[in-house]
């Protein structure tokens, strides 16, 4: 597509309990970039890939955090037993070199 | 230390008139790319424009131009004619060496308001 699709729009957990959230790039874009916006202004870059390979994982807190950009499938970022701290609006990013564009976001809100 | 830093947190504006929104940057690459985004209240990250470190001349875009300094280190981002739709979060970002498939870091953004 010509827009990065994200869903759900928002998710609602319970604190211990799985999220997961999805991420389709647009076509053509060999690079996906999951990015943590937390109170509207702090980002924090999380996971890229490069088609199915992890490129950088440098923030992801690999405890509870997984990510999978398998081929023919939606890209994923998985959080187990979520915290209330992962409360945020979660950005997926795509790129086929140049500016990065950004889907709509999930917002996380753990309860 | 901070990599890229918004020194202000709000600005106003009237409509019509220009607006500088200030970005400084921390890097030893030499080669590194500089980004504005605009994020208004329903929460999407728009890209604005952007600047390569090489570049000699000031990117534009429309009512978009970023004022590069590079021996300041600095990014501004400077908005003409200022519309009632300009307000939003402005977020500067940077990828560093690593080719266009870095990840970018963000500044904590610029919250601006246009007045009528």
């Amino acid at each position: 597509g010509e827009e990065v699709a994200q869903t759900p729009k928002h998710l609602v957990r319970g604190e211990g309990q799985k999220a997961k959230l999805y991420c389709a790039p647009i076509k053509g874009h060999s690079y996906v970039f999951w990015y943590q916006q937390v109170l509207k202004n702090e980002f924090k870059f999380l996971i890229s890939f490069q088609n199915e390979n992890v490129f950088d994982e440098t923030g992801m807190p690999k405890e509870r955090f997984s990510a999978k950009c398998l081929p023919n499938s939606p890209c994923s970022l998985e959080i187990q037993a979520t915290k209330l701290e992962d409360s945020a609006v979660y950005f997926c990013a795509s790129t086929a070199g140049g500016e990065q564009y950004f889907g709509p976001g999930t917002r996380l809100t753990v309860t | 230390a901070q990599k890229i830093t918004q020194t202000q947190p709000g600005m106003f504006v009237q409509e019509k008139e220009a607006v500088t929104l200030d970005c400084t940057y921390d890097t030893s690459d030499q080669s590194y790319g500089l980004f504005w985004y605009k994020q208004p209240s329903s929460g999407e990250m728009i890209f604005l424009i952007y600047q390569g470190s090489y570049d000699e001349q000031n990117a534009t875009e429309g009512r978009y131009s970023l004022n590069f300094q590079k021996a300041r280190k600095s990014a501004n981002l400077v908005i003409s004619a200022s519309q009632l739709g300009d307000s939003a979060m402005y977020f500067c970002a940077m990828r560093e060496e690593g080719g266009s498939q870095g990840n970018l870091i963000f500044g904590k953004g610029t919250k601006l308001s246009v007045k009528p």
